[in-house]
């Protein structure tokens, strides 16, 4: 199966600054035959299921602040708040779906104001 | 407007057969492309997908699991039934059912979970 990690484990960002969190794959998730990256990133607030932020690695769901942003291709990935709000903080999950059976999620990034 | 609600029971001892109800609306398991998918999360801990089922009755499992999990659907009633066997105290969990439609491959919607406490 596909393994998930990510990094940092939490990080403490200032208000108003940049926050990246970085997820890599233990094998490709981009597909050839579609050239989708098959990466979704979520953010879970505390007592609250998780939120789509991000899915084919880059697409932005429906009603998601401009400011988060995904990238990355192949095994490597990046979400990025370019302006962290105070209600941004979170735990936020990024999940491959590229394989038979799907859905691996990584471990998680807690983001912090500090 | 897409909803689920997961419904079962909040405490089953070990070795029991723990069933959860997945009763969802604004969507039909029987249109091409959707699914209804199961995700535990322990307390404190990180998510872990557990099962798919999909429009055209194709089931999936996480590997590890695969031995204890059914999961099946009944289109009429807009449900989707998870059942684990021989639950142990490591699987306290909240149990989330959550919809996943194949052209965004992402969970796009979710329940909001329910906790599972396994003890004696």
């Amino acid at each position: 199966d596909i393994v998930m990690t990510q990094s940092p484990d939490s990080l403490a960002v200032s208000l108003g600054e940049r926050a990246t969190i970085n997820c890599k794959s233990s094998q490709s998730v981009l597909f050839s035959s579609t050239d989708k990256n098959y990466l979704a990133w979520y953010q879970q607030k505390p007592g609250q299921p998780p939120k789509l932020l991000i899915y084919w690695a880059s697409t932005r769901e429906s009603g998601v602040p401009d400011r988060f942003s995904g990238s990355g291709s192949g095994t490597d990935f990046t979400l990025t708040i370019s302006s962290l709000q105070a209600e941004d903080v979170a735990v936020y999950y990024c999940q491959h779906y590229y394989s038979t059976p799907p859905g691996t999620f990584g471990q998680g990034t807690k983001v912090e104001i500090k | 407007q897409v909803t689920l609600r997961e419904s079962g029971p909040a405490l089953v001892k070990p070795t029991q057969t723990l069933t959860l109800t997945c009763t969802f609306s604004g969507f039909s398991l029987s249109t091409s492309g959707m699914c209804v998918s199961w995700i535990r999360q322990p307390p404190g801990k990180a998510l872990e997908w557990l099962a798919l089922i999909d429009w055209d009755d194709e089931k999936y499992f996480i590997t590890s699991l695969k031995t204890r999990l059914t999961i099946s659907k009944d289109t009429s009633k807009n449900q989707v039934v998870l059942t684990m066997t021989n639950m142990d105290a490591v699987d306290t969990a909240t149990y989330y059912c959550a919809r996943v439609h194949s052209a965004m491959g992402a969970v796009d919607y979710w329940g909001q979970g329910t906790l599972v406490t396994v003890s004696s």
